[in-house]
């Protein structure tokens, strides 16, 4: 599976827009770029993922190079809820195997 | 829907038991994936089950091992628990379909190991 770098730490003011970078230059063809995210002592909660197209759900918008080489997760607004540590994950589907890193760690400020 | 159950939510156990966790998976996920979350070495996968059968394994001694049976609950065990066993371990629900997997975790079970 691919390697992801993300910034360890980021800020955000609350209402604003968080935008979140992440680069897997290694990313293989059949690899899907997936973010989760962790509330301090919570399961990892699930926000998005995608192959080659920009995806947006009710959560977030995820847009992708056209490289595929990095990714940014979007949060149009963020709130005080929305602190957590947003891990950037690349894997191919049929494994049930996510490798996590280290993530980045979110904090919306008010 | 329901989502993930973990059960039991916190453990005490002492070096040398053997411990089983459980976990119930989303209405028609076939497939369950376990991971391990400490403070030093984060988020690592553990094994992933599918149909009953364990399809990948992580990088873990043979003390940790897991099933699935047919109703697609899992368990997972680690016999003669050392201190560093002590971890949150996490049950992730996989949905497969046409736009690949994605992985819906469970509250965890915290094991302290005394």
């Amino acid at each position: 599976d691919a390697k992801t770098t993300q910034p360890p730490s980021m800020d955000c003011a609350e209402g604003r827009a968080a935008n979140l970078p992440c680069n897997h230059s290694t990313i293989s063809g059949n690899e899907y770029v997936y973010w989760y995210r962790q509330i301090h002592s919570q399961g990892p909660q699930y926000i998005i993922h995608g192959l080659k197209n920009n995806e947006t759900n009710e959560m977030a918008s995820l847009i992708i190079t056209e490289d595929r080489k990095s990714s940014t997760l979007i949060l149009p607004h963020a709130t005080l809820r929305d602190t957590a540590v947003y891990y950037c994950i690349v894997s191919s589907s049929n494994t049930g195997k996510l490798i996590f890193g280290q993530g980045t760690t979110l904090q919306v400020k008010p | 829907k329901a989502g993930v159950t973990q059960t039991p939510r916190y453990l005490i156990k002492t070096r040398g038991q053997q411990v089983t966790l459980s976990c119930s998976p989303i209405s028609g996920h076939r497939s369950v994936s376990w991971y391990q979350q400490t403070p030093g070495q984060g988020l690592q996968f553990l094994f992933e089950y599918f149909s009953e059968t364990q399809r990948n394994k992580g990088n873990f001694p043979g003390r940790f091992s897991g099933r699935q049976f047919s109703n697609s609950r899992s368990e997972m065990n680690v016999s003669t628990l050392e201190l560093g066993d002590s971890a949150l371990y996490l049950c992730a629900s996989v949905r497969m379909d046409r736009a690949g997997e994605t992985q819906y975790f469970g509250p965890g079970t915290r094991l302290l190991v005394l």
